[in-house]
């Protein structure tokens, strides 16, 4: 089944306290991204990538790291995490390149994070 | 810059009613992509819908279809015979080709029995 797999679906964690969401999907894409959810807010784009070892900044990516090491995964870092942070995360693939960026997104399942 | 805007926070329509959510982008580039995306309570991010800038003909999926206006760039998404189970958070996005994949603040809409 093609997916992108997201982990953890909840976690609640310490000011301060280095935490990594991973990411992973098995359809080849080149692009993947990841948003965050905030009421109101809509999907902000963090950080995207590319390809592989290709990646950059998106709407609101201080706070945040990532890499993109291997095609299929792309973990989102939060090396010291603070209460701002507390939102609702999704990572997200699509091909791209000539006919597929007409295709959208696949989602992860998202991570609810709480940093307390 | 591309934005993405839901002017339309929260809407209702009765059950088998048809309901229209709409959504405004500004862009200047010519060729480029728009969605439609469905986030039920379960939160997972659903494509509804899709439409490529250079198709005239707008998108129709079963119930679903678009109203895609180019030249006012709007693109309103219509839901005809609504069902309880359409009842969602729904996210208009436009994608450039590149990189840019800009979602606006999505509309909740609700379904009444």
């Amino acid at each position: 089944e093609a997916q992108v797999t997201q982990n953890p679906r909840y976690l609640i964690t310490v000011t301060g306290k280095k935490l990594t969401v991973t990411c992973s999907q098995n359809m080849n894409h080149e692009y993947m991204s990841w948003y965050r959810q905030d009421p109101g807010l809509g999907l902000r784009q963090i950080y995207y990538s590319m390809n592989v070892e290709v990646t950059d900044k998106g709407d609101v990516p201080e706070g945040y790291k990532v890499s993109r090491k291997e095609k299929r995964n792309f973990p989102l870092i939060l090396e010291s995490p603070s209460p701002n942070q507390t939102s609702l995360y999704f990572c997200a693939s699509s091909s791209s390149g000539t006919g597929g960026y007409s295709y959208g997104y696949t989602f992860g399942s998202g991570t609810r994070l709480t940093v307390v | 810059a591309q934005t993405v805007t839901q002017s339309q926070p929260e809407m209702s329509v009765q059950e088998a009613e048809t309901v229209t959510l709409s959504c405004t982008y500004d862009t200047s580039e010519s060729d480029y992509y728009l969605f439609w995306y469905k986030q039920p309570p379960s939160r997972q991010m659903i494509l509804v819908i899709r439409q490529e800038a250079y198709k005239q003909q707008n998108a129709t999926e079963n119930r679903f279809s678009v109203n895609f206006q180019k030249a006012a760039k709007s693109f309103s998404l219509k839901i005809s015979d609504s069902q309880l189970g359409d009842a969602a958070m729904y996210f208009c996005a436009y994608r450039s080709r590149g990189y840019k994949y800009i979602f606006g603040t999505g509309t909740r809409l609700k379904v009444l029995a």
